[in-house]
């Protein structure tokens, strides 16, 4: 299957600094990224969903200037939280869109996650 | 409302049983579903289901999707403590978008 890597893998941060948490897909070409925030023992809570080129798309209830995306080239994404405060403190995740065959539909696979701890 | 339900929450059982996880959603046009497996880091892909009525197959683990009774199951036969884990189960939603449920968390006993 496809390989999707993040970095870091764990970070731990002052409040009111930022963070950046890139998302790549290493075997394939990815037009559409993912980001969710899982929090413990709840499940994946879709943040955004990132395009290639163009600005990403952003669930109800998420602030897209504390968190900002980027997805300059069709295997890299970032998420950045801008000015951290303790309640962003989570796992996040990213996955990358990737099509079946010649089929139309999609399998996501998802990256190792990202634990992001701010003090 | 567009959600997906997972049932049960959470199951204890013992090394050999097997179990039965439940998916529900609600709405009854859409392409694919897809099931992972999470252990402490990010979920792992197990399966993706596409069409009602045909059964996948890896191992120990196989699902079914029913698109009439809007709901998928995941089977696990012979459970090994190594099935420990949390099972999510989402619903495509759109081109690219998936909903995922809550999951079920499963513990297997020795």
């Amino acid at each position: 299957g496809a390989v999707v890597s993040q970095h870091p893998s764990w970070v731990i941060c002052k409040s009111g600094t930022s963070v950046k948490i890139e998302c790549r897909s290493l075997d394939f070409q990815a037009t559409t990224m993912f980001w969710y925030r899982q929090f413990p023992k709840q499940s994946l809570m879709l943040m955004a969903t990132s395009n290639e080129g163009s600005k990403a798309t952003y669930e109800q209830g998420v602030e897209k200037d504390k968190f900002l995306i980027n997805h300059a080239s069709l295997t890299l994404s970032t998420l950045t939280v801008t000015s951290a405060h303790p309640e962003d403190s989570s796992f996040y995740i990213c996955s990358a869109s990737s099509p079946v065959s010649d089929k139309a539909v999609y399998e996501q696979y998802f990256g190792p996650g990202t634990r992001l701890t701010v003090t | 409302e567009d959600k997906v339900v997972q049932s049960p929450l959470s199951l204890v059982v013992h090394e050999g049983d097997t179990v039965t996880l439940n998916c529900s959603y609600e709405v009854t046009n859409f392409r694919s579903l897809l099931w992972y497996k999470q252990e402490k880091k990010a979920p792992t892909f197990l399966f993706m289901l596409t069409s009602s009525g045909i059964e996948k197959k890896s191992g120990r683990l196989s699902s079914i999707l029913d698109k009439k009774e809007l709901f998928s199951i995941l089977n696990i036969t012979a459970t090994q403590t190594g099935d420990s884990a949390v099972y999510l189960c989402g619903r495509n939603s759109g081109t690219y978008k998936y909903i995922f449920g809550t999951g079920t968390r499963l513990k297997v006993l020795a």
